[in-house]
């Protein structure tokens, strides 16, 4: 089994700071890197798919960067609506999702 | 567009079993593997299993192999997720989540269901 780590597990931030989050996998899993949105009661939303492809409709301040075991999802000016919990998922042998790291606006 | 629906919130009794459905639309669903996630109260998401809709091939999280059932009826193009003797530990919100077809990530989502257990 595949464990992710994800740090900080929570952070608190200002608008328009940089934020950066990192997800460390137990073993290598190529670039099958995935990231989440969740706000409260809400589904999460992919944001970023394998390491750094972004989605169309998601935001350009949201980047991914990483490889092997080391990732990390970048919001560059953080607005308040990117409050909310961010999710790594490795989708390498059996799929899994780090603990999560929840981003709260000051 | 893409649509996931699931069906409403149950309550259930420990030892019982709860069937989870998944209606989709706007898409060929038999190319589409569909996967179920859950998230206990607070606690992060965790991949149950994911099903293969055209050949019927599914697999399983260890944690759930055996207690859990993942089928789908290409007929009306409804996945569902069985859990078998429920206990208080499965107090959770279900998702069913779509990926792509060759790509594992899961760019569409359900609204998820709330199971909740009673003793």
């Amino acid at each position: 089994e595949i464990v992710l780590t994800q740090s900080p597990d929570f952070q608190s931030v200002t608008p328009k700071e940089k934020v950066t989050i990192t997800c460390r996998a137990s073993q290598s899993i190529g670039s099958s890197l995935h990231w989440y949105q969740q706000k409260p009661d809400q589904s999460p939303k992919l944001l970023i798919k394998y390491v750094s492809q972004s989605l169309s409709g998601v935001p350009s301040r949201f980047s991914g960067s990483g490889s092997e075991t080391d990732f990390t999802l970048t919001i560059n000016s953080l607005e308040a609506e990117d409050a909310a919990t961010y999710y790594c998922h490795q989708s390498t042998g059996l799929p899994s999702f780090g603990q999560g790291t929840k981003l709260a606006i000051k | 567009q893409v649509r996931l629906v699931q069906s409403g919130a149950e309550v259930k009794k420990s030892g019982a079993s709860v069937k989870v459905s998944c209606t989709t639309s706007g898409y060929t669903f038999s190319t589409y593997a569909i996967h179920w996630v859950r998230q206990a109260p607070g606690q992060r998401l965790e991949w149950m299993g994911r099903i293969s809709p055209g050949s019927g091939y599914s697999k399983y999280s260890q944690e759930f192999q055996g207690r859990v059932t993942l089928n789908s009826d290409t007929t009306t193009t409804t996945s569902y997720m069985e859990i078998s003797n429920l206990r208080s530990e499965d107090v959770a919100v279900y998702y069913c989540a779509r990926a792509g077809v060759s790509d594992s990530s899961l760019e569409y989502w359900g609204q998820g269901t709330l199971v909740t257990v009673s003793s």
